[in-house]
């Protein structure tokens, strides 16, 4: 079966631009959960969704907000962009919120703000 | 708030050496927890998940075993090989999210 694809691969943006990533979880699974992945910080949460829904947010300004389709497709979006926004953003899939199935992790869309 | 540490942050060994890395974690009240292998610049590849009413699993080669009590998993392999050079990242679940140690950096020399 197909898994979690996010599209784009790639991003460069300039300082200031807004930029939508997209996250296309496995068939079935209704929780999707965004990642931001620096040197520094590691992996830290940004917000999971499930049945359209935010369940949980992690500790990130309102510049990154998501949002998630009735056929489970999700979207973040992160506005007036910032040089430290620079990353690899990881989306993961679930059947349902929490860890009884695991997480399944696509390969990542990598921004660049310049 | 649950804090994941792994320790070493770097490891490098010789081919067919076992080895073990190490996970822990301050809050026990835990879901569950998930090694992944990260290939550099590539997304996250779940390698065992164990229940927190499990101990451990396997997986081939692989060997997780979890200790809540403690706050502790340990991530064996056996006869490691050159392809098993990347960095292992431990995860801990709660009821909101997964909360990522730093991982260890893998590196098996031919």
């Amino acid at each position: 079966k197909a898994g979690v694809t996010q599209t784009p691969r790639y991003l460069i943006k300039t300082r200031g631009q807004q930029v939508t990533l997209s996250c296309s979880p496995i068939s079935g699974h209704r929780s999707v959960s965004w990642y931001q992945q620096t040197p520094g910080q590691g992996l830290q949460f940004l917000f999971e969704y499930f049945s359209e829904t935010q369940r949980n947010k992690g500790n990130f300004p309102g510049r990154f907000s998501g949002r998630q389709f009735s056929n489970s497709r999700s979207e973040m979006n992160v506005s007036t962009l910032e040089l430290g926004d620079s990353a690899l953003y990881l989306c993961a899939s679930s059947l349902s919120p929490g860890l009884t199935e695991g997480y399944t992790f696509g390969s990542g869309t990598r921004l660049t703000v310049v | 708030k649950q804090e994941v540490t792994q320790i070493p942050a770097a490891l490098s060994v010789p081919e067919g050496e076992n080895l073990v890395l190490n996970c822990s974690f301050t809050d026990s009240a835990i879901y569950n927890l998930q090694w992944f292998r990260q290939d550099p610049g590539k997304g996250l590849t779940s390698l065992l998940l164990i229940q927190s009413s499990q101990r451990e699993q396997t997986s081939g080669r692989l060997n997780a075993s979890l200790d809540k009590s403690s706050g502790r998993s340990t991530l064996y392999i056996a006869a490691s090989q050159p392809g098993d050079s990347a960095t292992y990242l431990c995860a801990v679940g709660g009821s909101e999210k997964l909360v990522f140690g730093k991982g260890t950096k893998l590196t098996v020399n031919p």
